[in-house]
């Protein structure tokens, strides 16, 4: 059964860029049709996505936070991962790491609340 | 951007009712249009894609219809666990997806 897990800072200061990597198990990043991405949610409110990643390396980012966004594959690991830039309060969420179609996102991780704060 | 809209923002039922949740697309989506689950605490399950297909492992009394920019999730007789907030997505235009606010499903 795949299952993936978000792991990385829970605090991260203003200015600073926030790193959170995703690990999959039962199952290979490397596998075709699926996209590899990242969905938040701040507190209390709605779903936003931030960008996928192709196994090959391929990456699709949401226009509002392209110019932050970094996501990149390491399949050695069956990891991805997600580096947020110049972060603001704004930033503070839920983030949700997930496997995509182009359609859809059947596979979900957990979450990982990180809060920006000095 | 396609804007998703949901309403109503909280849907008050009592169990053994029907529920009735709309979305609405700012601008044609055709059918490219799911639906997600979240409960406290959790991450999102899919419920619905293709505005009418159930996803693996739901069950039937969940059902989507619609086209174009006008889509509804039924829920035929709310059980206790069916009380959640539900998120319309469009992908329509991959990879820029959106989703709605959500709507929030409580007891009544």
């Amino acid at each position: 059964q795949l299952q993936l897990q978000e792991s990385g800072p829970g605090l991260v200061k203003p200015s600073e860029t926030l790193s959170l990597t995703c690990t999959v198990s039962g199952g290979s990043i490397s596998s075709s049709s699926y996209y590899w991405g990242w969905i938040r949610q701040p507190p209390g409110k709605g779903l936003e996505w931030i960008g996928s990643i192709y196994y090959s390396g391929s990456t699709y980012y949401n226009p509002s936070l392209k110019s932050r966004v970094t996501i990149s594959v390491d399949t050695s690991k069956n990891q991805f991962s997600l580096k947020l830039s110049s972060v603001t309060a704004a930033d503070t969420a839920v983030y949700y790491c997930a496997r995509n179609s182009l359609a859809v996102a059947p596979n979900w991780g957990q979450g990982t609340l990180v809060t920006v704060s000095s | 951007e396609i804007v998703m809209t949901q309403s109503p923002a909280t849907l008050s039922v009592s169990p053994g009712e029907r529920a009735t949740l709309s979305c609405r697309a700012s601008q044609s989506v055709s059918s490219n249009l799911a639906w997600y689950q979240q409960k406290p605490g959790q991450a999102p399950r899919l419920l619905i894609y293709g505005a009418s297909t159930r996803a693996t492992g739901i069950p039937a009394r969940f059902s989507g219809s619609g086209s174009g920019t006008e889509f509804t999730l039924t829920i035929s007789s709310l059980q206790s666990e069916d009380f959640a907030v539900y998120y319309c997505q469009q992908y329509n235009n991959w990879p820029r997806w959106t989703f709605g606010q959500g709507t929030k499903v409580e007891i009544k």
